[in-house]
């Protein structure tokens, strides 16, 4: 059973706080990692997808780490804003082609 | 469209009809994608096609879902003699690589509210 794992499940911060949350996922058969930002009532918006063990990617205040060793994934945002309130959903794919989802790490950003 | 795009937006309908749930996926992608999400939780896989061949149909729960894909384009996603069960959001997805082995990106549509009363 594949199986992919996130923490913490939410997370409550203050505005200007840096943060990270974690995606542990099956070290076998691994060929990408991807996260997704999804805010209620819209669609799952593609932050990154990583395939390479130490991969590391950013877009803004946003970075993500990959180890496929060990089988997890970092998540970093610095200072956060409240507009990243969300929740960050990682999913795991092989050579398969489907991804599995983990259950997501819903952000709270307070002002 | 820019984007991908589902319908209906919502569907509600007694218990033992059938429903057929369409997905449009952004122009030229490859591969497409159709999920189950529950309130709170992670899309859960459903089945997928790289062009109009089904690659993988392991998520289907059971034998009342099809899906098909007839030109490698639009996509439908059948549900018959629907149950209470049944009720979710069904979101689809497209990637204009083939799907196994691709580091794109999927992209959502904003799914398909269906209740089964």
């Amino acid at each position: 059973i594949l199986n992919v794992e996130q923490s913490p499940q939410s997370l409550h911060v203050q505005e200007g706080d840096s943060t990270n949350f974690t995606c542990s996922f099956p070290s076998s058969n691994f060929y990408a990692l991807h996260w997704y930002r999804w805010e209620t009532a819209k669609s799952p918006e593609a932050l990154f997808v990583m395939t390479l063990n130490g991969d590391e990617k950013k877009k803004g205040r946003i970075s993500a780490t990959l180890n496929t060793k060990e089988g997890y994934s970092y998540l970093y945002i610095k200072g956060s804003q409240p507009e990243d309130s969300a929740t960050y959903l990682c999913a795991f794919s092989n050579l398969g082609g489907k991804l599995i989802f983990g259950q997501g790490t819903e952000l709270s950003v307070k002002p | 469209g820019a984007g991908v795009s589902q319908s209906p937006r919502y569907k509600v309908t007694k218990r033992g009809q059938d429903v057929a749930l369409r997905c449009d996926p952004i122009s030229g992608h490859v591969s497409l994608y159709w999920y189950r999400q529950a309130l709170g939780q992670g899309p859960e896989f459903l089945t997928y096609f790289n062009y109009e061949a089904q690659q993988d149909k392991s998520g289907l729960p059971n034998d009342r879902f099809s899906a098909e894909r007839p030109e490698g384009s639009i996509s439908t996603l059948t549900i018959q003699r629907t149950e209470q069960r049944d009720s979710a959001m069904y979101r689809c997805a497209s990637s204009s690589a083939m799907a196994g082995g691709s580091n794109q990106p999927q992209h959502f549509g904003d799914g398909t509210r269906l209740s089964i009363l």
